[in-house]
């Protein structure tokens, strides 16, 4: 069974850090991988997708990086803003299912 | 706009009342799944659909049904909803092929007394 890890749970942070937050994931047999921002309450909104065969993926200040045979994803963030403030997932797709990690809680102090 | 529709956004009801909550894509979406959020637990699945008529257990389906008559629609239906139900729901759908990524609908809250 695909279990999928955040580190660290949560993170605080002056504004106009680059920050990593941390995905592993037990088995290495994924076909993406999926990162979400989700604020208090609300929905998931997706940031970035990465394919099993992709190293990375960028948006904006947002980078994503795909290591599969060790089974880890890091997602950095470029001058962080306050608006930055979110808890952020990391997905990984294998079969016909999508697991989650706990999240990253993520506050970006002005 | 291509979007996850789900309704209601919050609703409070009593133990034993049978409730269902909506789900509608517009985007052709083959795959469509449910799935509650709860602090220290995360996200997890309940039920998904890869088509029409074709539905399949999550890692929590107990006190839930589905039901995909249609492409757009995904249903979740709370027969005997009791407290341990109170949760937020998310409904999400893909196609069914691995290079495309997932959309979520907005969630909906759900408290059961």
């Amino acid at each position: 069974k695909q279990e999928v890890t955040q580190i660290p749970a949560a993170l605080s942070v002056p504004e106009g850090e680059n920050l990593v937050l941390n995905c592993s994931f037990t088995d290495s047999a994924i076909y993406n991988l999926q990162w979400f921002r989700q604020d208090p309450g609300k929905g998931l909104t997706s940031l970035l997708l990465i394919q099993s065969s992709q190293r990375e993926q960028t948006s904006g200040r947002l980078n994503a990086s795909l290591d599969k045979s060790s089974g880890r994803s890091t997602l950095y963030i470029a001058a962080s803003q306050p608006g930055d403030s979110a808890t952020y997932l990391c997905a990984v797709l294998s079969g016909s299912r999508l697991t989650f990690g706990e999240g990253t809680q993520l506050t970006v102090n002005p | 706009e291509a979007q996850v529709t789900q309704n209601p956004r919050y609703l409070i009801t009593v133990t034993g009342k049978k409730l269902t909550v909506t789900c509608s894509q517009n985007m052709n979406h083959e795959y469509m799944s449910w799935y509650r959020q709860d602090p220290g637990l995360g996200l997890r699945q309940i039920y998904y659909s890869m088509n029409v008529e074709v539905t399949d257990k999550g890692d929590v389906p107990e006190g839930y049904k589905v039901s995909r008559k249609e492409k757009r629609n995904f249903p979740l239906i709370l027969e005997s909803p009791s407290p341990n139900q109170t949760s937020l729901y998310f409904c999400a759908s893909s196609f069914y092929r691995e290079h495309y990524g997932y959309t979520f609908g907005s969630g909906t809250r759900l408290t059961v007394v």
